[in-house]
């Protein structure tokens, strides 16, 4: 399983794009990136996933270089409600195998 | 329909004590997993059910820990003399073979 690396956390204001970059320096041929979203005393929920180029959903965006090392999740116009743990997962959808939370990004929307 | 159901949402016990957590996986998803998450903290692998294949137990953290899981559904995760570091929240989540995971409110369990 591909190691994850983020920044432990992130400050920001409303109504600013975020962008959160995840490294994972040794991903494979078949991994997916996924994206979830955790809020205090919640469970984690999905935000978005990728292979490659750019998936854009109704929550948020997900960029990926050509190279896959890394990936870039932007959150457009974020509010006091964004605030929350992001986590960054890579794993191989295809086998239907586990996947491996890392730290995660805490990030703080201030008004 | 239904979502991952997680019972009891919060536990207090003693020291020394068994405790059982409880998952309901929604239904038709074949893959299980258990989480703990201590206060502050990221998501810590328990262990993993996938259809009738052998658990994958590599994240318990000691043999105090053991989880099963009837089929695809119900799974029962149990800590046995409970110690004070086990206080946590445990969260459960169940998936297709896609892996969007799907996570239950999680249970507070707090060792005295």
């Amino acid at each position: 399983l591909a190691k994850t690396t983020q920044p432990i956390s992130m400050d920001s204001y409303e109504g600013q794009e975020v962008n959160i970059t995840c490294s994972h320096n040794n991903i494979a041929t078949n991994d997916y990136i996924t994206w979830y979203q955790q809020f205090p005393s919640q469970g984690p929920r999905f935000i978005i996933q990728g292979y490659k180029t750019k998936v854009t959903n109704e929550v948020a965006s997900l960029f990926i270089p050509a190279d896959r090392k890394s990936s870039t999740l932007s959150l457009p116009r974020v509010s006091l409600s964004d605030t929350a743990v992001y986590y960054c997962l890579v794993g191989d959808i295809n086998q239907g195998g586990k996947l491996i939370f890392g730290q995660g990004t805490e990030l703080s929307v201030k008004p | 329909g239904a979502g991952v159901s997680q019972s009891p949402s919060n536990k207090v016990t003693e020291k020394g004590k068994d405790v059982e957590l409880r998952c309901d996986p929604i239904s038709g998803h074949t893959a299980l997993y258990w989480y703990r998450q201590r206060l502050g903290q990221g998501l810590e692998f328990l262990i993993y059910f996938q259809g009738n294949s052998a658990p994958d137990k590599s994240g318990l953290p000691s043999d105090r820990f053991s989880a099963e899981r009837t089929g695809e559904s119900v799974s029962t995760l149990t800590i046995q003399r409970t110690q004070q570091e086990d206080s946590a929240v445990y969260l459960c989540a169940s998936s297709l073979v896609l892996d969007t995971q799907y996570f239950g409110p999680g249970t507070r369990l707090t060792v005295l």
